[in-house]
């Protein structure tokens, strides 16, 4: 597709439940990047893909929380026996590392997953 | 670490001026963005500074002090459909990954006829 796509865009759970949010970047990009976002609060950045290179994890707020990313691109984000803190929207960016149309390294958003935990 | 600071909440008039300032403080500077998020969804490209001074970009313009570890993001000729958290981003080599931006917690602006 033309932009970084995600599902489901809504989820609702029930506490201690696994929830898994599935990210399809823009093709040919190398950077994958997951942030979470609380209502009128900033971008916490969660974990980070870069090519064949072992992920920065250092965003992830606990253990229950892990991110793969399968053949360079698509990536899903799990998170085991959501607790209701975990609610929030979750966005996924995807860059490439040369310049284009736009500079490098300019991450391009998908619209979220907007996740709740009753 | 790295730190950005940006004002929570910011108010103009339509067809006015408005400046939202970005402080940071980091090692490593690498260039900073700024994007624009619509309520309920996601952020958008709007600008670029790697160096000193001003990029214009039709209504928009954003500058950049690298020693002063300033920028801001003006708009001119207000419109209504301005009204969003305008978001400062930070790249630095002493992330995690020379790749990575370090996000503030975002500027809303809100637009008044």
């Amino acid at each position: 597709g033309a932009g970084v796509s995600q599902s489901p865009s809504n989820k609702v759970t029930e506490k201690g439940k696994d929830v898994e949010l599935r990210c399809d970047p823009i093709s040919g990009h190398t950077a994958l990047y997951w942030y979470r976002q609380s209502l009128g609060q900033g971008l916490e950045f969660l974990i980070y893909f870069q090519g064949n290179s072992a992920p920065d994890k250092s965003g992830l707020p606990s253990d229950r929380f892990s991110a793969e990313r399968t053949g360079g691109s698509v990536s899903t984000l799990t998170i085991q026996r959501t607790q209701q803190e975990d609610s929030a929207v979750y966005l996924c960016a995807s860059s490439f590392v040369v310049a284009g149309p736009l500079p490098p390294d300019t991450q391009y958003f998908g619209p979220g997953t907007r996740l709740t935990v009753l | 670490g790295q730190n950005i600071d940006q004002p929570t909440e910011m108010t103009a008039t339509e067809g006015a001026i408005v400046q939202i300032n970005c402080t940071y403080q980091t090692s490593g500077f690498n260039g900073l963005f700024w994007y624009q998020q619509h309520a309920g969804e996601a952020p958008t490209f709007l600008s670029y500074n790697v160096l000193d001074g001003l990029e214009e970009k039709g209504r928009f313009s954003s500058f950049l002090s690298r020693s002063k570890g300033y920028s801001y993001l003006l708009l001119k000729e207000l419109q209504m459909k301005d009204s969003a958290s305008y978001l400062c981003a930070v790249r630095s080599f002493s992330s995690g990954s020379a790749r990575q931006l370090t996000f503030g917690s975002g500027t809303q602006l809100t637009v008044l006829p």
